[in-house]
């Protein structure tokens, strides 16, 4: 069975700080995919990142970067420098391969409050 | 990137009604589409998969009979939730992808659902 634990279930930081929000995965199959998802108080789902189970290169886009650990099973993602507007859920997501990776197993989802 | 689009944002019934959400890909043709149910201050869990043509997959303890999922184009997946009651009362939100191309799946905005 395929489970993602997102440990940290509330985070407040202050802004200008960094933050590093914590995944860990299960999961049998040996090909599968990792995301991340953010969403804010209106609802939507805004896509971070995808990564694929044979690329374990760690990713920066900005403030943000991740550090993918397969021998941990961990996808951990890091906001540097946080500000205001990163006040949201964070959904950490695992899928097979199926159909390209579409159907999700999230975690429980890491509320961040970044104070001003 | 890919739009998805769920159709009300938000909608409030009365117990015993019939709710129809709708979600549509609009530049793209998805064989597939995901539903799933984020309840407050939780995860979002899948419910089902629409299949285009063909009957909907549902995960368990999802009640087929309740839920009726109707996918009858390659760009429409309808949600029915029959004879609603406060406990459906939910966040659902449907996701989907191109067919047969290797991409992040795309989610809808979500609906907003409130029986009273």
């Amino acid at each position: 069975a395929q489970k993602v634990t997102q440990a940290q279930t509330e985070i407040s930081v202050v802004e200008k700080e960094d933050v590093t929000l914590d995944c860990v995965y299960e999961t049998r199959d040996t090909t599968y995919y990792l995301f991340w998802y953010k969403q804010p108080p209106s609802g939507e789902l805004v896509f971070l990142i995808r990564r694929n189970s044979f690329d374990e290169q760690n990713e920066i886009s900005g403030r943000y970067s991740w550090n993918f650990q397969k021998s941990t099973s961990s996808f951990n993602f890091t906001i540097t420098a946080s500000q205001v507007v990163d006040s949201a859920v964070y959904f950490c997501a695992l899928s097979g391969a199926d159909n390209y990776g579409q159907n999700f197993v999230f975690g429980p989802g890491t509320r961040l409050s970044v104070l001003p | 990137g890919a739009v998805v689009s769920q159709h009300p944002s938000w909608v409030i019934c009365k117990s015993g009604t019939s709710v129809k959400i709708e979600c549509r890909s609009l530049d793209f043709q998805a064989t597939t589409m995901f539903w799933y149910r984020q309840f407050p201050k939780q995860s979002l869990m899948l419910m089902a998969t629409s299949n285009e043509g063909s009957k909907a997959t549902y995960e368990q303890g999802v009640e087929k009979d309740k839920f009726l999922i109707n996918h009858a184009s390659l760009t429409l997946s309808t949600l029915t939730v029959t004879s609603a009651h406060p406990e459906d009362s939910s966040f659902y939100i449907c996701s989907a992808q191109p067919a047969g191309v290797n991409t992040e799946a795309f989610f809808g905005q979500g609906t907003r659902l409130t029986v009273v």
